[in-house]
This record gives structure tokens, sequence and C-alpha cells, in this order.
């Protein structure tokens, strides 16, 4: 099977701008996560989605907001960019497992930069 | 807050050398997941060991889990430059499929 793959892979934009950030995940797969990755917070979970709708998210601003189509792809938005959501941008696509453990399979990332 | 800390954040070693890497916690966890990273790159699954396991085997990789302790070890044995990268522990808790991660160990192999 093909891996979770992310589009585009590096951005540059400026501030005050969007962007949107795409995922297609694992076939089969209905679960798709964002994380996003800054060597000063580290990773952290922005939002998950499966069959279409969100079911979690993260402690991030209304700026930040994603979706999820039919076909399991994912998308996510951030508007008014700001100098620090720059970061790398991870997609992971949850398979379920036995007993309810899920591992998750991480797409290669979006580089964002902001200037 | 229910995220990992991993301990060292860095560790330099020789080829062949055998490398730890350990990862503590605060609440009870599903199950706990450790990823390689290169360089500002996707993120790798290791292994998934759940809160019922004790000890996970994958290939060079030893995986431990100590509910009591709240604490996980990953052993990497005879290391290679290639295992050169950052590795994260990753915590899964509650009925979220969330993953909680720690700030990572730098893990250095030379040639």
């Amino acid at each position: 099977k093909a891996g979770v793959t992310q589009t585009p892979r590096y951005l540059i934009k400026t501030r005050g701008q969007q962007v949107t950030l795409s995922c297609s995940p694992i076939s089969g797969h209905r679960s798709v996560s964002w994380y996003q990755q800054t060597p000063g917070q580290g990773l952290q979970f922005l939002f998950e989605y499966f069959s279409e709708t969100q079911r979690n998210k993260g402690n991030f601003p209304g700026r930040f907001s994603g979706r999820q189509f039919s076909n399991s792809r994912s998308e996510m938005n951030v508007s008014t960019l700001e100098l620090g959501d720059s970061a790398l941008y991870l997609c992971a696509s949850t398979a379920f497992e036995r007993g309810g453990t899920d591992t998750q399979y991480f797409g290669p990332g979006t580089r964002l930069t902001v200037l | 807050s229910q995220q990992g800390e991993e301990d060292p954040q860095a560790l330099s070693i020789q080829e062949g050398e055998n490398a730890t890497m350990n990862c503590s916690y605060k609440t009870s966890i599903n199950n706990l997941q450790w990823y390689r990273q290169n360089s500002g790159r996707g993120l790798v699954h290791l292994i998934l060991i759940r809160s019922n396991e004790r000890e996970k085997h994958s290939g060079r990789l030893r995986v431990t889990l100590d509910t009591s302790k709240k604490s996980s070890s990953l052993l990497i044995t005879a290391s290679r430059a290639a295992d050169t990268a950052s590795y994260f522990c990753a915590l899964s808790s509650g009925s979220a499929r969330q993953l909680t991660f720690g700030s990572g160990t730098q893990l250095t192999v030379l040639p």
C-alpha cells in the first residue's frame, strides 16, 4: 500500500495570507490526524477527523481549521498567517487494531514558512 | 500534563554500542508508541506497546513498559550510523486517538 502523502512538501507564505495543506491517508484508513511541530513547542496535536467529522481538537486558535472528504482525504487551513505558524505540519493516518489500540502512520510533512 | 518526558535529551554513542532512551509520563495510558524522525522529516513508526504488555521486540529494538512506574524504555542494540535520528515516545490515552508526544531524544551514532 502507498503511504500517507502530503502536498505540498514546502510552502512559503507571508503574514496575513491563508494556506491549505492536503493529506491523503493510507488506503482504507478512515481517521486522519494533524500535528504541528516547532522547535519551541515540539509536536502538538491539532485535530482528528473520522468519517468527515472532527472528533478531537487540540488547543489551537480558530484560525486553524480542517475538513475531511468522503474519500478520507483531509485538508487543513490556516487563515491570517502569523510568523509563529512557521512549522512542519504532519498528517497521520490511523489503522484500527484489535483491542482498540491504534498505530498512527505519518506522512512526510509540509514545511510551512511564514515571512 | 499527559506529555511524556524523555531522557536523555541527547545521546552520542559509537557504532556497535547499544542506545537506551527513556520516557516517563503521569497518567494512565492505552498504549505507548515510539517513533523515529530524521532531520525534520516525517515520523516513522517503530513499535507500539499496549498497556497490558511489559516488553516487546522488533528486530534490534526492545521496548519495555512499566505502568506502575509510568515509564518506558527503548533499547536499540548494535547501533548503526543510520540510526542517527530523533526518537519520540507518544502516549495514547482515553478514547481519543490523539497522541501526546515527548520532547524527544536526539541520538547520534558515530561511525
